[in-house]
């Protein structure tokens, strides 16, 4: 079973736009990590953040994490045709990483 | 670094077939993942190596799955015998970790398997 959902399942804007993805799971972690896909490759490490963090940035991206909501969110600034992709959040379930089905996200120049 | 290769790339095969898709992972990293993706289950993790030892194999389907990391380098995953429902992409992934989810993972690029 899924421990973490992505929303929403499809996101599409503009080149320059800001795109922002959330993550929901349901039990305790001690981290969440965000992973990229491009169409028909490996997954891409982004950001891991740590349970005892609240936010994180790397470049264009900002992840925050929420314990109390057990959300979290992605957040891509500037965006651009090459950040097409599919973005999945995945979290420690039971000592394994668990991912969520994944946000398509489209940006369109 | 190379990062973690896979091979083949493509597999297409018969129902009944045997199957074996390889893993060689990054080097110097002690963990080894088998993955796969589908649309309708999305990524599930079929079995875990911590150290070339088989930690969890509770992802594994049913008993015609089977995985083995004989040394550090390499990894199988074999299907015997394959099944139509069987097709999807498996992705091998490598880390250094004293535990399943502790570190962030590297993906190979995957085997597209599909069963006729």
């Amino acid at each position: 079973s899924q421990q973490g959902e992505e929303d929403p399942q499809a996101l599409s804007i503009q080149e320059g736009e800001n795109a922002t993805m959330n993550c929901s799971y349901k039990t305790s972690i001690n981290n969440l990590q965000w992973y990229r896909q491009n169409s028909g490759r490996g997954l891409v490490h982004l950001i891991l953040i740590r349970s005892n963090e609240r936010e994180k940035h790397s470049g264009r991206l900002r992840v925050t994490l929420d314990t109390s909501k057990k959300s979290s969110s992605l957040l891509i600034t500037a965006s651009r045709a090459a950040d097409t992709a599919s973005y999945f959040c995945a979290t420690d379930g039971g000592n394994k990483l668990v991912f969520g089905a994944g946000t398509i996200l489209r940006v369109k120049s | 670094d190379a990062g973690v290769i896979q091979s083949p790339r493509h597999e297409v095969t018969e129902m009944g077939q045997e199957v074996t898709l390889r893993c060689k992972p990054i080097s110097g990293h002690n963990s080894l993942f088998w993955y796969r993706q589908t649309m309708m289950r999305g990524l599930e993790l079929l079995i875990y190596f911590n150290n070339n030892v088989p930690i969890d194999d509770s992802g594994m389907p049913e008993d015609r799955f089977s995985a083995k990391m004989p040394n550090a380098s390499f990894s199988t995953l074999k299907i015997q015998p394959s099944e139509p429902r069987d097709s999807a992409v498996y992705f091998c992934a490598s880390s250094w970790s004293r535990g399943a989810a502790n570190e962030k993972l590297f993906f190979g690029s995957g085997t597209q398997l599909s069963v006729l």
